[in-house]
């Protein structure tokens, strides 16, 4: 079956350390990998975009990798920071669709 | 640009009973998505529209649910004969054609409660 999985555990780090999460697909072939914030009671916001031809991708901060070997994304955020303390997204297009389906999300706690 | 906009943030409705969800998208986004949320689940997607049409709708749909986009601007979701199921926070998305990122960007939501 056909599944997107982030965990679902809260992930709590120091405050200046790098966080990294995870992001698995089973029976999809995604071109591209998105990844969202959401902050509580308020819709996602979008962060990054990969396509499945890179290997990496950075903005400020924030470093996702993509592996479609792996079936696998990773998300970090480095030097982090109280207010990055959020739940993260993961998402891909189903092919042949118009579907967006997302992952459960994983919260992070960054501690001060 | 005042982003996506929605309305009410908060429905509180007895089971039986219809409501009516609007979404406003940002004015140049031609596409437009609805999704519901539950408690520590990402968003699962609803349905679909370019323009005014609806191209594409979740097989977990019920019959209960519908939505429209009648001029391609905003959209209703409309939800029949609720169920206490039905509770959960329903979100709007916009998206255009331009620019590298198909990122879509979300509205506030709609957080309904069904007693």
């Amino acid at each position: 079956s056909q599944k997107i999985e982030q965990n679902s555990e809260a992930l709590n780090i120091q405050e200046g350390k790098t966080a990294t999460l995870t992001c698995n697909y089973t029976n999809y072939s995604p071109a591209y990998l998105q990844w969202y914030r959401q902050d509580p009671g308020r819709g996602p916001v979008f962060l990054l975009l990969i396509r499945e031809n890179e290997k990496e991708k950075r903005k400020e901060r924030l470093k996702v990798t993509f592996d479609t070997t792996l079936k696998q994304s990773l998300f970090h955020i480095t030097a982090s920071q109280p207010a990055d303390s959020a739940t993260y997204l993961c998402a891909l297009r189903d092919s042949g669709t118009y579907k967006y389906i997302f992952g459960t999300g994983t919260r992070l706690k960054v501690l001060a | 640009d005042t982003g996506v906009s929605q309305d009410p943030r908060h429905k509180i409705t007895k089971r039986g009973q219809n409501v009516t969800f609007r979404c406003d998208p940002i004015s140049e986004h031609n596409r437009l998505y609805w999704y519901r949320q539950t408690l520590g689940q990402g968003p699962e997607f609803l349905t679909y529209f370019q323009n005014e049409a609806q191209l594409e709708k979740s097989r977990l749909l019920s019959d209960r649910f519908s939505a429209e986009r009648p001029k391609g601007s905003f959209s209703t979701l409309e939800i029949q004969r609720t169920e206490q199921g039905d509770s959960a926070m329903y979100l709007c998305a916009s998206r255009g054609t331009s620019g590298p990122y198909n990122e879509q960007f979300f509205g506030p939501g709609t957080r309904l409660t069904v007693l």
